[in-house]
């Protein structure tokens, strides 16, 4: 059973445009929502996170817009770049930090 | 600059066999894991360890033990491989937040395995 749930499975996006991801997710306790990105062969790595008492984080090209009352958070990439192609990975963990559950990943191509 | 060390990139191994997955970091982290990343289920929690000695199952424990003796290093068990246990294995180390303020996983670069 997916704790946190990602959509779309994969994207394509035109050089210059803006790709969204969304994630939703139930366990109320809940309060770090990080996203990941991985190239491949590589392991994920930390791209931006949010915590619940704030509605937006932007960091760069890249920001989350966090629903505390849909339970739902999101990934915009403005002017999106080829070398953003990666697999981007939505997650959610408590306080204690030691128990992260992931999306189950979007592809994403920036074509040119 | 590398942070979470996995012993191999690719492995290949017989069914039944005993395969030992090791992971070190040196980050000095308290917290440490093993994933599984398959196509469509994104990465999937088999165990975790919060202090030396201890662990907790994640998701998917079944077919899996893990040992943590020093805290610098965690190993991941398969106790008779199988060939649904052909996968890309990953270990991530994270701080303890209540003590440092900080989040955040750091992984390794994975170790594709292949059970045939």
């Amino acid at each position: 059973q997916q704790q946190v749930k990602q959509s779309p499975q994969s994207l394509i996006v035109q050089k210059g445009g803006i790709s969204i991801i969304n994630c939703a997710y139930e366990n109320t306790a809940f309060d770090y929502f990080p996203w990941y990105q991985q190239f491949p062969g590589k392991g994920p790595a930390l791209l931006i996170a949010i915590r619940p008492d704030v509605s937006e984080k932007k960091e760069g090209r890249f920001t989350i817009s966090f629903n505390k009352s849909a339970k739902q958070f999101s990934l915009h990439i403005m002017d999106s770049q080829p070398g953003d192609s990666a697999t981007y990975f939505c997650a959610a963990s408590r306080d204690n930090n030691n128990d992260m559950r992931f999306g189950a990943g979007t592809r994403l191509t920036v074509k040119p | 600059d590398v942070k979470v060390t996995q012993s191999s990139r690719y492995l290949v191994k017989r069914t039944g066999e005993k395969v030992f997955l090791e992971c070190v970091q040196d980050m000095d982290h308290e917290n440490m894991f093993w994933y599984r990343q398959d196509p469509g289920l994104g990465l999937r929690l088999i165990y975790f360890s919060y202090d030396v000695k201890m662990k907790e199952k994640g998701d998917i424990p079944e077919g899996y033990s893990v040992s943590r003796e020093k805290k610098e290093r965690f190993s991941l068990i398969l106790e008779s491989a199988s060939t649904n246990q052909t996968s890309m294995y990953l270990c991530a180390s994270s701080p303890n937040p209540r003590t440092t303020g900080l989040y955040g996983y750091t992984f390794g670069s994975g170790t594709r395995l292949t059970v045939v």
